[in-house]
């Protein structure tokens, strides 16, 4: 079965510094991750996917993701916090065995920008 | 905006009572996804429809069940709500069941039962 792990609850960074969200996951074959945001009162926005080939993913608002498969991690990252990137984020995975095709989310890191 | 569009955006009603979820995917997208948010289960998938078939059940009570429509509009209904139903349930569309396809949500229904 697959799973996403999300160590961290919370996230505190004052604005300007850099950013990381940690994501840690289980699958049996291949993963397919993503990441979401959630503004208060809003759906999950999509920001960015890893499928295959470069470890390093960019995506929406400047933000971009580092796969690592010896550690099964997808940590997001953002080089300098805007007080407008504080939300709720979300790993989710996608595993190429089986026939789930559904994501799979993390618990969720609320993400605190501080000015 | 992600074109995926639910409906209503907020429902207060009592234990007991039934209730149905509207959904309307993005133009175009096939496959419709329902979760369940709430404070101590998070997001949980509940069951996703594939061009009007079932195509993956997750963690759906009994007591609910979804169908999706020829014009692919989804609907979710929940039937003798308890007080633990009440959460924020998102519908995602997204096209080809494909691995590599990401799912764009609504906004969201949320549901208070009282």
């Amino acid at each position: 079965a697959q799973s996403v792990a999300q160590p961290e609850d919370q996230v505190n960074v004052a604005e300007g510094n850099p950013l990381t969200v940690k994501c840690t996951y289980s699958v049996s074959g291949n993963p397919y991750l993503f990441w979401y945001v959630q503004y208060p009162n809003r759906g999950l926005q999509f920001l960015l996917k890893y499928i295959t080939g470069d470890n390093l993913v960019k995506g929406s608002y400047g933000f971009e993701a580092e796969f690592n498969k010896s550690q099964t991690s997808f940590h997001l990252k953002k080089p300098s916090a805007l007080v407008s990137d504080s939300a709720l984020y979300f790993c989710a995975v996608r595993d190429s065995s089986g026939s789930a095709r559904q994501l799979t989310f993390g618990s969720g890191t609320q993400l605190t920008v501080l000015p | 905006d992600s074109g995926v569009t639910q409906t209503p955006k907020h429902l207060i009603t009592a234990t007991g009572q039934r209730v149905t979820l509207r959904c309307s995917p993005r133009s175009g997208d096939l496959s419709v996804y329902w979760y369940q948010q709430s404070l101590d289960q998070g997001l949980q998938f509940l069951i996703q429809y594939y061009n009007g078939e079932e195509r993956a059940k997750g963690n759906i009570l009994e007591r609910f069940s979804a169908q999706q429509f020829p014009d692919l509009h989804s609907e979710l209904n929940l039937s003798s709500l308890e007080l633990g139903d009440s959460a924020l349930y998102f519908c995602a569309s997204s096209g080809k069941p494909g691995l590599n396809t990401e799912a764009f949500f609504g906004q969201g229904t949320r549901l208070t039962v009282v």
